[in-house]
């Protein structure tokens, strides 16, 4: 069993939806939580990082943790064409920093 | 702009041969990680060095190794190539702050092995 569960997708969603991606872990000593961004060709880039369970806002883009439930998700709202990509969790325990767990990465396709 | 840049962008190998890919970080990233991304999966971490040092490994064999050099540059090197290698590898430079700060991926050298 993988630590980080992404689903692949692929997820179509029309412009102007809500995009919600999430990803499940197994690991209860991962306590840094990142959402990055993957276009073809392009390394990720970060979207979003948080440490406590709860919600974080970014403009259009809102990661909520629940250490509790071992669950995180990242919504975007909004979405637009440019928005179409690979989105990646990533996760990493206290003492391990640059040493990142990725889930698979979910593929989002915006059409307009 | 991650301040990360790799080269090359694409290469192509036999299979039994040796391969170096290089990273420049921008001044201030005193740590490199670097990473393994296969077709439609998660990057998969390699190791980590900080000041020139490895400072952590994941789950890849010895014939996996790198270096780190003071001018924030580094180069990761696999010998013996096998089919399977073939690969995005990409490297993330940053600075541990507080615990956590960002770490900045760049575009990635896309490995072919024949």
């Amino acid at each position: 069993q993988k630590e980080v569960e992404q689903d692949p997708g692929p997820l179509s969603v029309p412009e102007g939806a809500i995009v919600s991606l999430n990803c499940t872990y197994s690991n209860s000593a991962f306590q840094y939580f990142m959402w990055y961004r993957q276009y073809s060709r392009k390394g990720p880039e970060l979207l979003m990082y948080t440490y406590s369970s709860g919600n974080k806002e970014d403009g259009r883009f809102t990661a909520q943790v629940d250490k509790s439930s071992k669950y995180i998700s990242l919504f975007i709202r909004d979405s637009q064409p440019s928005d179409s990509a690979t989105y990646l969790c990533a996760m990493v325990p206290t003492d391990s920093w640059g040493k990142l767990q990725f889930g698979a990465g979910t593929q989002v396709v915006v059409t307009p | 702009e991650t301040g990360v840049t790799q080269s090359p962008t694409h290469l192509i190998k036999t299979r039994g041969q040796q391969v170096t890919l290089r990273c420049s970080s921008q001044s201030g990233h005193n740590t490199v990680s670097w990473y393994q991304q296969a077709l439609g999966q998660g990057p998969q971490f390699i190791f980590q060095y900080y000041r020139e040092e490895e400072n952590g490994r994941g789950n890849f064999p010895p014939r996996f190794s790198g270096l780190q050099f003071p001018n924030y540059s580094s180069e990761l090197n696999v010998n013996a190539l096998e089919l399977d290698d073939s690969a995005l590898y990409l490297c993330a430079g940053g600075t541990p702050q507080d615990g956590i700060s960002p770490l900045h991926f760049g575009n990635g050298t896309r490995l072919t092995v024949t």
